[in-house]
């Protein structure tokens, strides 16, 4: 599977759209890109999942270049709740286990 | 979504004791599960994976006879730390496919503290 690059750390204000960048240069065509998070001490959350089409549902947007080498998880309007490690995870068709990164640590500030 | 129950939530031991954590899925069926470990202020790792009726597989660097893997119906697993040494202390963690394999599901994690 592809390995991705994340940020370390990000901030945003409470009601504000928290945008997480997610580099996978090295994605093939048949590899997925999605996105999980952890809340301290709890399991991780799985929020969505594309290939190459944007995506969106009731928790998160994904927006993925046309290229396919970075995508976005956009979170529209962030909440306290939302403080957490977000994982972007490559995963080829087929593959059942997810291999996590570092992934980023977001914190939401009031 | 689909529920992964993971039990216990946290359990102190002994060192030399063995430890056995169970995960089930609740609303599923799941053929193949997976046990991650995560150290504090780090990201899970993949310990192995679990298929039901078969032998686990273990990722490189675990030790198959230290944490044995037992799937024996398709909404259990369970991962049993053997000889527990304080070294083995960490956030356990199991997830599972449920059917289709697009989304794998998370229980809630298993805290190990070893004395």
């Amino acid at each position: 599977d592809a390995k991705t690059t994340q940020p370390p750390s990000m901030d945003c204000a409470e009601g504000r759209a928290a945008n997480l960048p997610c580099n996978h240069s090295t994605i093939s065509g048949n590899e997925y890109v999605y996105w999980y998070r952890q809340i301290h001490s709890q399991g991780p959350q799985y929020i969505i999942h594309g290939l190459k089409n944007n995506e969106t549902n009731e928790m998160a947007s994904l927006i993925i270049t046309e290229d396919r080498k970075s995508s976005t998880l956009i979170l529209p309007h962030a909440t306290l709740r939302d403080t957490a490690v977000y994982y972007c995870i490559v995963r080829g068709e087929g593959a059942q286990k997810l291999v996590f990164g570092q992934g980023t640590r977001l914190t939401i500030n009031p | 979504g689909a529920v992964v129950s993971q039990h216990p939530s946290w359990v102190i031991c002994k060192s030399g004791t063995s430890v056995k954590i169970e995960c089930r899925s609740l609303d599923f069926q799941a053929t193949t599960m997976f046990w991650y470990r995560q150290f504090p202020k780090q990201s899970l790792m993949l310990m192995a994976t679990s298929n039901e009726g078969s032998k686990a597989t273990y990722e490189q660097g675990v030790e198959k006879d230290k944490f044995l893997i037992n799937h024996a119906s398709l909404t259990l697993s369970t991962l049993t730390v053997t000889s527990a040494h304080p070294e083995d202390s960490s956030f356990y963690i199991c997830s599972a496919a449920a059917g289709r394999w697009e989304k794998l599901f998370f229980g809630s994690g298993t805290q190990l503290s070893v004395l």
